[in-house]
């Protein structure tokens, strides 16, 4: 069965540190992996999108990575602001043709000043 | 240019009713996907649309189902309501298939069942 494990389930940090976000999965055969920032009674917002080619893309200060192999993925978050606060969700994709993603439960991001 | 659009915003309904949800998607985007949020499963896929036909489905009861117009503009139905039925309703456009390109979501509909 597909499946999208994202751990910490929630996290607090201070303005201004950095953090890491992870999101194992066992989705296959793999097409790609988004992440994706969701504010509080909002639709979610695309951070990044990656294939099974790529190990690392950016979006400002977001830097999503993933090893293909270990079915692994991080977000990494430098410079944290107050406007981070969020759920990040993580969703993979399997090929085949078909579009049917399998969502992560969501890391819960609270940035504190 | 105008983002994804969903109506209504906030809807309440009685158990046993059915319930129609809209969205447009962004100009010139020909895919629409639909989703369920709720904070016991999370996001869970339910269709995907494009070009006025449904070309992915989620795995949901056959009281779930949708159509897409010559607009591109889509809506979600919803038969004989369930108390488990009430999520936040998200809907995102893609200018191709939803499968490679990045989605734009709309704010979502809050339908909550009685």
């Amino acid at each position: 069965k597909n499946q999208v494990e994202q751990s910490p389930q929630s996290l607090i940090i201070l303005e201004g540190k950095n953090c890491t976000l992870q999101c194992n999965y066992t989705v296959s055969p793999f097409s790609n992996l988004r992440w994706y920032k969701q504010d509080t009674g909002r639709g979610p917002v695309s951070l990044t999108i990656m294939t099974f080619s790529e190990n690392t893309k950016s979006n400002g200060r977001y830097t999503a990575t993933l090893d293909a192999d270990t079915k692994q993925s991080s977000l990494h978050i430098t410079a944290s602001q107050l406007s981070d606060s969020a759920s990040y969700i993580c969703v993979v994709s399997a090929t085949g043709g078909s579009y049917i993603p399998t969502f992560g439960r969501g890391t819960s991001l609270i940035v504190h000043p | 240019k105008a983002g994804v659009t969903q109506t209504p915003r906030y809807l309440i309904k009685t158990r046993g009713q059915q319930v129609t949800l809209s969205c447009s998607p962004i100009s010139g985007h020909r895919s629409v996907s639909w989703y369920q949020q709720t904070p016991g499963q999370g996001l869970q896929f339910l269709f995907e649309y494009f070009s006025e036909t449904q070309r992915n489905k989620g795995n949901f009861p056959g009281r779930f189902s949708g159509r897409q117009f010559s607009n591109s503009r889509s809506e979600m139905n919803v038969s004989t309501l369930e108390l488990g039925d009430s999520a936040l309703y998200l809907c995102a456009s893609t200018r191709g298939a939803a499968l490679q390109e990045t989605q734009y979501f709309g704010p979502g509909t809050r339908l909550l069942v009685l």
